[in-house]
C-alpha cells in the first residue's frame, strides 16, 4: 500500500511569486487536509477537501487555495508569496474508521521564500 | 477556542529512563486525542489515539490515557531508547465537518546512551 506522497521535496521562491504544491493521498482515502508548520511550531490547519469540495478552512487568507481531483490527489496554491510563508507544508489523507478520522501525513514540502 | 498545551522541551533522558510528556487541552466538547511523532526531516506519524474519556491508547511501548476530569493526555513510556529521539505532538480533533487536527507546539525528546 502506497502512503501519502508530496512533491516537490524542497522549493525556493521569491516574494510575490506563486507556488503549487502537490499531494497524492493514500489508497482508499477520500479526504485531504493541508497544514503549515513553521519552524519550531506545531502544524496549523489550512483547509480540507472531501470529494473535490472544500470542507473547512483555517485562519489563512484567500491567496491560499486548493483543489482536489477525482483520484483524490490534491494541490495547494499560494499566490503573492510572503516571507512568512516559509514553512514545511504537510498534506494528510484520511478516512472515517467509525470513530475518528485518522490522518496520515506525507513527508512535506519545505518552502523557502526569499 | 480549542487549544492544546504541551510541556516545553527539550526533554533529555538517558536510555532506559522513564518518559512523561505532559499534554493538556481546552475544548468545548468531547474531542478525540492523538499523539504524533516527527523524526528529523520527516512528516508526522500517528503514534496513538484515544477517542473517549478513560480510553488508553498504546503503541510501541508508549501509552496515554484520556483524562476528562483533568483535561489531560500525558504520554508515557517505561524505558526509552535512543531511536525514540524525535519531536512529539499532542493533538485534538472533533469528528464532523473539517475534522481538522489542532496541535500543540511539540516537545523535543533527546535520548542519550
Amino acid at each position: 500500500e502506497t502512503g501519502v506522497t508530496q512533491s516537490p521535496t524542497h522549493l525556493i521562491k521569491t516574494r510575490g511569486q506563486q507556488v503549487t504544491l502537490r499531494c497524492s493521498s493514500q489508497s482508499g482515502h477520500n479526504t485531504v487536509s493541508w497544514y503549515q508548520q513553521a519552524l519550531g511550531q506545531g502544524p496549523q490547519f489550512i483547509f480540507q477537501y472531501y470529494r473535490e469540495e472544500e470542507n473547512g478552512r483555517g485562519n489563512f487568507p484567500p491567496r491560499f487555495s486548493g483543489l482536489q481531483f477525482p483520484n483524490y490527489s490534491s494541490e495547494l496554491n499560494v499566490n503573492a508569496l510572503e516571507l512568512d510563508d516559509s514553512a514545511l507544508y504537510l498534506c494528510a489523507s484520511s478516512f472515517w474508521d467509525r470513530v475518528s478520522y485518522e490522518q496520515y501525513f506525507g513527508p512535506g514540502t519545505r518552502l523557502t521564500v526569499t | 477556542g480549542d487549544s492544546v498545551t504541551q510541556m516545553e522541551g527539550p526533554v533529555t533522558l538517558s536510555e532506559e529512563a522513564f518518559l512523561t510528556i505532559n499534554c493538556t487541552y481546552t475544548a468545548t466538547g468531547y474531542p478525540s486525542l492523538f499523539w504524533y511523532v516527527q523524526y528529523p526531516g520527516e512528516g508526522l506519524q500517528l503514534l496513538l489515539k484515544a477517542t473517549k474519556a478513560d480510553d488508553k491508547g498504546s503503541n510501541k511501548g508508549f501509552e496515554a490515557t484520556y483524562r476528562k476530569e483533568t483535561t489531560s493526555f500525558h504520554l508515557e513510556k517505561g524505558s526509552v531508547q535512543v531511536s525514540d529521539s524525535a519531536v512529539y505532538f499532542c493533538a485534538l480533533q472533533y469528528t464532523g465537518t473539517a475534522s481538522k487536527l489542532t496541535f500543540g507546539t511539540g516537545t523535543r525528546l533527546q535520548v542519550t546512551l
